[in-house]
């Protein structure tokens, strides 16, 4: 089966960093996706990755390796507006979005 | 601002009682999805259009059926709603299905009270 795992729930320090592990099992790949959604909001997208490395976006950061099913998100100068949750999605090869159930952060001063 | 919506953001109804929830781009999307999400879960396809097209997914329950009049607009219909089916409701659009680098855009859901 396909299967997306990342952990339930991460706390970190306002300044801080941050990192956000999803590993991944699926048929075929398509590229992986991260999405940032707040609690009663819907998913807003971050990044995409579909080649192996790291890619910037201002204060966050994704990287892939395919070779090991393996993605991580890293956020920088943590703020509180942060706080929310973050989903893991992969493409497979139906074009079809595979979801994490997402990681939890939780921002304390 | 080219966008997604969703109306109503807040919709109650009652067990068994049908109700429509809709989505509206101004994007010009090829691509329009349903997910059901439910706290602390990963959204949930239930189906999509592409164009005029309807995919439907294999798990997705019978009570569930949609309407796609036009480019613009996309509607969810729950035609006998259970306890069960309360959740967030999420309306996307894509430009084409099948691009590895098409990105899908989420309208700010409907959240469904079933009383």
């Amino acid at each position: 089966g396909q299967n997306i795992d990342q952990p339930t729930e991460m706390t970190a320090t306002e300044g801080a960093i941050v990192q956000i592990n999803c590993t991944y099992q699926t048929s075929g790949f398509n590229g992986l996706f991260w999405y940032q959604q707040h609690a009663g909001e819907a998913p807003t997208f971050l990044s995409y990755n579909v080649l192996d490395g790291l890619e910037e976006k201002g204060r966050f950061s994704s990287f892939l390796s395919r070779s090991k099913g393996y993605s991580y998100l890293l956020l920088k100068e943590l703020q509180m507006k942060d706080s929310a949750s973050y989903l893991c999605a992969v493409m497979d090869s139906n074009y079809q979005l595979i979801w994490g159930a997402g990681t939890k952060l939780i921002i304390k001063p | 601002d080219a966008m997604v919506i969703q109306n109503p953001r807040y919709q109650v109804t009652q067990f068994g009682k049908p109700v429509t929830l809709s989505c509206s781009q101004t994007l010009n999307h090829n691509v329009m999805y349903w997910y059901q999400q439910k706290s602390s879960q990963a959204p949930k396809l239930l189906f999509h259009y592409y164009d005029k097209d309807f995919n439907n997914e294999a798990d997705t329950p019978d009570n569930f059926q949609s309407r796609r009049p036009n480019t613009s607009f996309c509607f969810l219909d729950i035609r006998s709603p259970g306890l069960g089916d309360a959740a967030m409701y999420l309306c996307a659009t894509s430009r084409h299905p099948g691009q590895g680098t098409d990105t899908q855009y989420f309208g700010p859901g409907t959240r469904l009270t079933v009383l």
